[in-house]
């Protein structure tokens, strides 16, 4: 079974450091490509960033939004099977669920529980 | 990047049809065929129920159907049952390693 899950959130003040964690069982980072969604309660769902790393093809392709671009350094571990979401500099504005999906047919299939992000002082 | 534009609420009763739409640009929507659709419920995750516009992933019911016409997406649902009511969120490949997703559309069933 496919599954993910994110772990790392927390409260932390304006301008601080987070890393959240995105687990991935029942199939392999390392052929896979993983998206990370943000969702502030009452706002709709906004793309963060995307990983992919093909080990055929020896390609690594990382994204980010404009919003997050310069301050959010997505990464993996193959070893634990494990992408990370390193979060710097944050602001309020950054404060969401943080939810990590399988990238899947040009979406996001699977998708974990989320993970909360408070930045407040 | 800017965000897919989907009307913020919709209705109908149970056994109705409902469509959705999902308006971007030609830099989204209109310029790739990967549109896709999730339902999230009230406490949940959102859940792929429609990918690259129209095909629905394995155990989705066939009540479920997407399209395409221009720079618009649509999500209808066929057979309204009250276990429909949810938050349904369109998202499109922008290129470049980007996707962008709407604000959401609340789905009551009457």
């Amino acid at each position: 079974q496919l599954q993910v899950e994110e772990s790392g959130g927390g409260v932390v003040q304006p301008g601080g450091s987070l890393r959240l964690s995105c687990a991935a069982s029942g199939f392999s980072i390392s052929n896979n490509g993983i998206q990370w969604v943000r969702h502030v309660p009452g706002k709709g769902l906004e793309w963060v960033a995307f990983i992919r790393f093909e080990e055929n093809f020896k390609e690594k392709t990382k994204s980010y939004a404009d919003s997050v671009k310069g301050r959010f350094t997505i990464s993996r571990d193959s070893s634990e099977n494990t992408v990370y979401l390193q979060m710097n500099t944050l602001r309020p504005e950054d404060s969401a669920l943080y939810y990590c999906a399988l990238d899947w047919a040009w979406g996001c299939g699977p998708w974990g529980q989320g993970t909360l992000v408070t930045v407040s002082s | 990047q800017s965000a897919l534009t989907q009307p913020p609420s919709a209705s109908g009763s149970p056994g109705q049809s409902v469509t959705m739409s999902c308006t971007g640009t030609s830099s989204n929507i209109g310029g790739y065929n990967h549109v896709s659709w999730y339902q999230q419920r009230p406490g949940k995750a959102p859940k792929m129920i429609i990918y690259e516009v129209s095909q629905r992933p394995s155990g989705v019911p066939d009540r479920f159907s997407g399209s395409k016409s221009g720079n618009t997406a649509s999500l209808t649902v066929s057979g309204l049952q009250p276990e429909d009511e949810a938050d349904y969120y369109c998202s499109s490949y922008a290129g470049s390693s980007s996707w962008v997703f709407g604000g959401g559309t609340k789905l009551t069933v009457l």
